[in-house]
């Protein structure tokens, strides 16, 4: 089992769509996670931090769910310009390295 | 713009050349890494500095050699690359030294995208 693990997709959704996704980890010991966007061909960038109270930012909601060892991210009311891969990245374990998830890619269709 | 810069965008090289990639941030972040991506991929782990100290090193060939003259510079020094090391080569730094407790969130540079001959 990988320890950080995704649904690859794609995810083809019309605009003004609600999608989510979830990232499982096997590591139960692991402390920090996030939300990163990587567009093709570009560097991934930080989307959002998960925190254990789930949080939000505008249409984007993240959340922890550490029984289930998963993470979500909620995007409401889809624009085309939200077409990506999500990574979602988990920090734990004895050597603290960030892992990165298989990536989700999302299509979101005019 | 991105903070972290990565210079050259695009390199083209045989297998007996030697070249370098370069890596630069001004944010006073002391931990940097070396991370390589095939498309469809998600970033592999290569090397990770902490307080211009290697701290990590994912078993990777010794044709990439690592380098970090000073907090704000990376570089990767590449000889004899094979085909299959043909990829997107991204720098990233962190506010945190690698191995500390509490988050690390990771800038990345734009990459440099290597093809090998």
């Amino acid at each position: 089992r990988k320890e950080v693990e995704q649904d690859p997709g794609p995810f083809n959704v019309p605009e003004g769509a609600t999608v989510a996704f979830n990232c499982t980890y096997s590591n139960s010991a692991s402390q920090s996670f996030f939300w990163y966007r990587q567009d093709c061909r570009k560097e991934p960038k930080l989307l959002m931090s998960v925190y254990s109270s789930g949080n939000e930012d505008g249409r984007f909601t993240a959340q922890l769910n550490r029984a289930s060892q998963y993470i979500s991210l909620l995007i409401r009311d889809s624009k085309l310009s939200d077409s990506a891969t999500y990574l979602c990245v988990v920090i734990g374990g004895a050597t603290n390295k960030l892992i990165f998830g298989t990536g989700t890619l999302l299509a979101v269709q005019p | 713009d991105t903070e972290v810069t990565q210079t050259p965008k695009h390199l083209v090289m045989g297998m007996t050349n030697k070249k370098s990639l370069k890596c630069e941030q001004h944010m006073g972040h002391r931990a940097m890494y070396w991370y390589k991506q095939k498309a469809k991929k998600p970033p592999e782990l290569m090397f990770v500095y902490s307080y211009e100290k290697l701290s990590i090193n994912e078993s990777v060939p010794s044709r990439f050699s690592p380098e970090c003259p000073n907090s704000s510079l990376l570089n990767l020094h590449l000889h004899a690359l094979q085909p299959e090391d043909s990829a997107l080569y991204l720098c990233a730094s962190s506010q945190d030294g690698a191995g500390k407790g509490g988050a690390n969130v990771l800038t990345f540079g734009a990459g440099s995208r290597l093809t090998v001959l």
